[in-house]
């Protein structure tokens, strides 16, 4: 069956630098990833889809890659700042013809001042 | 705010209890799910409306009842949970059911089951 793994492990890093976190799928080739962001108490907020056709896309501080071939996607906040700390999750459709999610666990960035 | 609204946002209900969960979204969306996050588990897909019609139930068990009278508006109904059941119950939406389309997340409902 099909897996996404993302690092369980809070990521810590100094405001001012890039911060990258991955995304691991096996068992799959999806047509496209998406990347949400989750803040405590609150529910995921869309902020990237990249297609499988794509090698990297880019949004003001953000950019994802995406490559197929080491079934993974990276997600980049460059000039990180304290406002960026957050839950990061990305998601996987289950199939190639449905708008059903899989989405990973997700990794917790902790950005310090 | 996204456009997705969720009420009540925090329930706490014995095991006997009967009590719903309302989902409403203001996007013009036709395709609207509930999600079960639990601590340190991923989100769990467990109901996908499109167009009103339901077309993914992901082995809930019957004491979570969906309903969707219009696409505007979800409800999960609850009866005899038990304390697993206790997480943040998510609804989203999307255009559409189909391939691609980002979901937008309302703020969740906190649930507790004693």
């Amino acid at each position: 069956s099909q897996k996404i793994e993302q690092n369980s492990e809070a990521l810590n890093i100094q405001e001012g630098k890039t911060a990258t976190l991955t995304c691991n799928y096996t068992n799959y080739s999806p047509a496209y990833l998406q990347w949400y962001r989750q803040d405590p108490g609150r529910g995921p907020v869309f902020l990237l889809l990249i297609r499988e056709n794509e090698k990297e896309k880019r949004k003001e501080r953000l950019k994802v890659t995406f490559d197929t071939t080491l079934k993974q996607s990276l997600f980049h906040i460059t000039a990180s700042q304290p406002a960026d700390s957050a839950t990061y999750l990305c998601a996987l459709p289950f199939s190639s013809n449905t708008g059903k999610l899989i989405f990973g666990q997700g990794t917790t960035l902790q950005v310090k001042p | 705010e996204t456009g997705v609204t969720q009420t009540p946002r925090h329930l706490v209900m014995g095991m006997t209890n009967k009590k719903s969960l309302k989902c409403e979204q203001h996007l013009g969306h036709n395709a609207m799910y509930w999600y079960k996050q639990s601590a340190k588990k991923p989100l769990e897909l467990m109901f996908v409306y499109n167009f009103k019609e339901q077309t993914e139930n992901n082995s809930v068990p019957s004491r979570f009842s969906p309903e969707c009278p219009n696409s505007s508006h979800l409800f999960l109904h609850l009866h005899t949970l038990q304390p697993e059941d206790s997480a943040l119950y998510l609804c989203a939406s999307s255009q559409e059911g189909g391939v691609g389309n980002e979901q937008f997340f309302g703020p969740g409902t906190r649930l507790t089951v004693l």
